[in-house]
């Protein structure tokens, strides 16, 4: 699986857009970009996940560069709930068969 | 949603002891998987297991072993419990997609995660 690069930490004013990046520049063609969140003391929480278009749901978007090397998860209206460590991960299979390897994420604070 | 259920979020148990985590799935999904979480090293991959009664050893399997009698639930068994066992456990699950060319299981579905069991072993 490729290798994410993300920064340490970031903050957010509460109501604004979170825009939390990753690089990803040795993606090969079939690995997708996955998205997890962790808040302190429960279970990874699945976000969304592209190949190559941008994606979006009820949780985020997802944009992912032409050229795929790297991606930006967006939550539109950031609130103090989204306090989390944000995983970005690149994988064929998304762990699908053989465990899923998360880095050191971005600590995401949204500041009141 | 997939709700992927985790028996306990705290136990206390003594070393030496036999422990049973439990996990039940409610998606009807073919692959599930025990990690644990630790400061400083991440996740770690246990066992996985993508049928019933089938299980494949992940990065670190000492001193565990698995039982999936149903599809939906997945234990995850201490046969001998020590202190380097304390841990955050995590148990998730997703869905096959196919199988790739050496007939392994392929999915490129997300998993989906349990809150967790926080375990201390005294």
């Amino acid at each position: 699986d490729a290798k994410t690069t993300q920064p340490t930490s970031m903050d957010c004013a509460e109501g604004r857009a979170a825009n939390l990046p990753c690089n990803h520049s040795t993606i090969s063609g079939n690995e997708y970009v996955y998205w997890y969140r962790q808040i302190h003391s429960q279970g990874p929480q699945y976000i969304i996940h592209g190949l190559k278009n941008n994606e979006t749901n009820e949780m985020a978007s997802l944009i992912i560069t032409e050229d795929r090397k790297s991606s930006t998860l967006i939550l539109p209206h950031a609130t103090l709930r989204d306090t989390a460590v944000y995983y970005c991960i690149v994988s064929y299979s998304g762990g699908g068969a053989d465990g899923l390897t998360f880095g050191k994420g971005t600590h995401l604070i949204i500041q009141p | 949603d997939v709700k992927v259920t985790q028996s306990s979020r705290y136990l206390v148990k003594r070393t030496g002891e036999k422990v049973f985590l439990e996990c039940v799935q409610d998606m009807d999904h073919e692959n599930m998987f025990w990690y644990r979480q630790d400061p400083g090293l991440g996740l770690r991959l246990i066992y996985f297991s993508y049928d019933v009664k089938m299980k494949e050893k992940g990065d670190i399997p000492e001193g565990y072993s698995v039982s999936r009698e149903k599809k939906e639930r997945f234990s995850l068994i201490l046969e001998s419990a020590s202190t380097n066992q304390t841990s955050m456990y995590l148990c998730a699950s997703n869905t096959e997609v196919g199988t790739q060319e050496n007939w392994a299981p392929y999915s490129n579905q997300p998993q989906h995660f349990g809150d967790g069991t926080r375990l201390s072993i005294l």
